[in-house]
């Protein structure tokens, strides 16, 4: 069966200092790969998504970065983080075309001091 | 502007009853709309998915409807319990784009 790893589950971290969230799939080959963030009470938020391994697309301008070094683990970076990166972190992966169920990790929850 | 509008009051209702909660959108073409549910400090899980040809799916107690002319789709849950307590997300579909998610509607269900 497929399962989907996040880490840290929680992490605070000072304005400025640098950021790195990693997400594994495991029981899949090929996922398409998604980093959403929520704010809360609001809807989640396309940062990032990825089609197969080094390809990258950025929904959203922002000091944010997304890498995709092996087929199954996507990491979202930031060299310097701003109070507003602050939120719920989601990465989720969907097998095919676009448009089916997609699988979601457990979550990183971030706060910026 | 395009929009995904989901009731921003939660919903409160006795065990047993019927949920039904509302997802309604502007200027999309949806070609699929997909169900969410997630629970606190939590990721989304998927529930239902229907394609804009299909009136009604079903799944165990859920039902979900989508009515493309009113831009409409509704997710009922039947014979509720507490434990379907939780923020429930619509998404929608559109060819060549990614999904978009609404901001999610919180159920309450009291015994």
């Amino acid at each position: 069966s497929q399962t989907i790893h996040q880490w840290p589950a929680t992490l605070v971290q000072p304005v400025g200092s640098p950021l790195s969230l990693e997400c594994t799939v495991e029981g899949t080959s090929n996922p398409n790969l998604y980093w959403y963030r929520q704010a809360a009470g609001r809807g989640l938020q396309l940062l990032f998504y990825s089609v197969g391994i080094g390809q990258i697309s950025s929904e959203v301008p922002q000091n944010l970065s997304a890498s995709r070094p092996q087929d199954r683990q996507f990491i979202l970076s930031s060299k310097k983080l701003l109070l507003s990166d602050s939120g719920f972190y989601l990465c989720a992966w969907e097998q095919g075309s676009g448009g089916n169920e997609q699988f979601f990790g457990p979550g990183t929850r971030l706060t910026v001091l | 502007s395009q929009k995904i509008e989901q009731n921003s009051e939660a919903l409160n209702i006795q065990e047993g009853k019927t949920a039904t909660l509302t997802c309604n959108y502007t200027n999309y073409s949806p070609a699929y709309l997909q169900w969410y549910r997630q629970d606190p400090g939590r990721g989304p899980v998927f529930l239902l998915l229907i394609r804009e040809n299909e009136k009604e799916k079903r799944k165990e107690r859920l039902k979900v409807t989508f009515d493309t002319t009113l831009k409409q789709s509704l997710f009922h849950i039947t014979a509720s319990q507490p434990a379907d307590s939780a923020t429930y997300l619509c998404a929608l579909w559109e060819y060549g784009n990614k999904l978009v998610f609404g901001a999610g509607t919180i159920l309450r269900v009291k015994s």
